[in-house]
């Protein structure tokens, strides 16, 4: 069954400290893993995509990486600023063709302490 | 540029009532999807449109019914809502399709079902 599990659930750090998110999944044929920051009441938005090839993209202090090999994605987040409270949502997709083949995970919660 | 946008971001339905929600992309893009999410569980595709004139089911259509309208609206139809269709729903759009690309969600739309 595919399946993307993400951890944790919620997180809370201070303003300025780093963190990692993690997304594990069980889907296939892979296509490609994106992850998205959806602040509250609001939808979400798109930080990056990978695919097969590419192990790490960045998009400013947010740093993602992928593991094919393990099915492991990981999202980093740099000097944690207020404005990064949201929740961050891995999505992957099985494969090119159907867009009913992609699968979201239940998001990690994340709150930034002043 | 709007993006994608909802309307209404709220609403209160009784048991039995119908209503639209209402959604247009001013991006050109030839997809657009509907998605709900409930708490703790992953977005869940209702129904998508992978060009204009054409529609199909996603993972979650019963009780609901989609047209799109035009290349920049879709809508989505509930025809005798129920307490189990209290969600947010979000519009999304995507260039080619979201199996490829990423997916613009609009703000949503607060549903209760009493």
């Amino acid at each position: 069954k595919n399946q993307v599990e993400q951890s944790p659930q919620s997180l809370i750090i201070l303003e300025g400290k780093n963190c990692t998110l993690q997304c594990n999944y069980t889907v296939s044929p892979f296509s490609n893993l994106r992850w998205y920051k959806q602040d509250t009441g609001r939808g979400p938005v798109s930080l990056t995509i990978m695919t097969f090839s590419e192990n790490t993209k960045s998009n400013g202090r947010y740093t993602a990486t992928l593991d094919a090999d393990t099915k492991q994605s990981s999202l980093h987040i740099t000097a944690s600023q207020l404005s990064d409270s949201a929740s961050y949502i891995c999505v992957v997709s099985a494969g090119l063709v159907r867009d009913d083949k992609i699968i979201f995970g239940k998001g990690t919660r994340l709150h930034i302490l002043p | 540029n709007a993006g994608v946008t909802q309307t209404p971001k709220f609403q209160v339905l009784k048991t039995g009532q119908s209503m639209t929600l209402q959604c247009a992309q001013d991006m050109n893009h030839n997809s657009m999807y509907w998605y709900r999410q409930d708490p703790g569980m992953g977005l869940r595709l209702i129904y998508y449109s992978a060009s204009e004139g054409t529609t199909d089911k996603g993972e979650v259509p019963n009780g609901y019914n989609v047209s799109r309208l035009n290349k920049r609206e879709f809508s989505l139809r509930l025809e005798s809502a129920a307490p189990s269709q209290t969600s947010v729903y979000f519009c999304a759009s995507s260039p080619q399709g979201a199996s490829r690309e990423k997916l613009f969600f609009g703000s949503g739309t607060q549903l209760s079902v009493l």
